[in-house]
């Protein structure tokens, strides 16, 4: 089955610097989404990339992703202590399919 | 902005009881799920449901579990017989026409004793 495989499994970092966090997974997809999930908290859209895609920006966020490699990359850069949550890739196979989501990366940005 | 909602935002229930849980996903959406994800693990799919019938679930769904679209608005999933491994934080999830982009709830913590 596809799984999105989060790395680093936590990150900390200081506030102004960048935090790039990975994401592998193993089978073909529609697109790949990135979730934010602060403590105990709801999942939060943060932007989707479609697998003809490599690149992708919204604000302080980038999304590149490699389907020959099956990976994605999430950077946020000038990080602030607002940032610090843990953060969830996630794969959707077909249109109104099931996402299946990794393990998160649970970053921690110190001011 | 529309935004999905969820009811309870906790619960509490004695194992062998029966629970049920409320979303109430974005209005012209199509697409209806349930995630959920035990403490410190990740978010697991249940189920998805579309056009009134579910179109996909997991091992987890058995046949203690059941959705329902009851009227225009609210989506829910019933646990016919509540076990200590069902306790989690339950998400509720809705997706537009274009069924890429899925819209979570603010989650339902449900705690087995």
């Amino acid at each position: 089955s596809q799984q999105g495989e989060e790395d680093p499994q936590a990150l900390s970092i200081q506030e102004g610097e960048n935090a790039t966090m990975n994401c592998s997974y193993k089978t073909s997809i529609n697109n790949l989404q990135w979730y934010r999930q602060n403590s105990g908290r709801g999942l939060v859209h943060l932007i989707l990339i479609r697998s003809n895609e490599r690149e992708k920006h919204s604000g302080r966020l980038r999304v590149t992703l490699d389907t020959s490699k099956k990976s994605s990359s999430l950077l946020i850069t000038a990080s602030r202590a607002a940032d610090t949550a843990s953060y969830f890739c996630a794969t959707l196979g077909n249109q109104g399919g099931k996402l299946i989501f990794g393990q998160g990366t649970e970053l921690s940005v110190k001011p | 902005e529309p935004e999905v909602t969820q009811t309870p935002s906790h619960q509490v229930t004695q194992m062998g009881q029966e629970v049920i849980l409320r979303c109430v996903p974005i209005s012209n959406h199509l697409y209806f799920y349930w995630y959920r994800q035990i403490l410190g693990q990740k978010v697991e799919f249940l189920v998805s449901f579309y056009n009134n019938e579910i179109s996909e679930k997991s091992e987890i769904f058995d046949d203690q579990f059941s959705v329902e679209r009851p009227d225009g608005s609210n989506f829910t999933l019933k646990i016919r017989s509540t076990k200590l491994e069902d306790s989690a934080m339950y998400f509720c999830a809705s997706g537009d026409m274009g069924g890429e982009t899925q819209y979570f709830g603010p989650g339902t913590r449900l705690l087995v004793l």
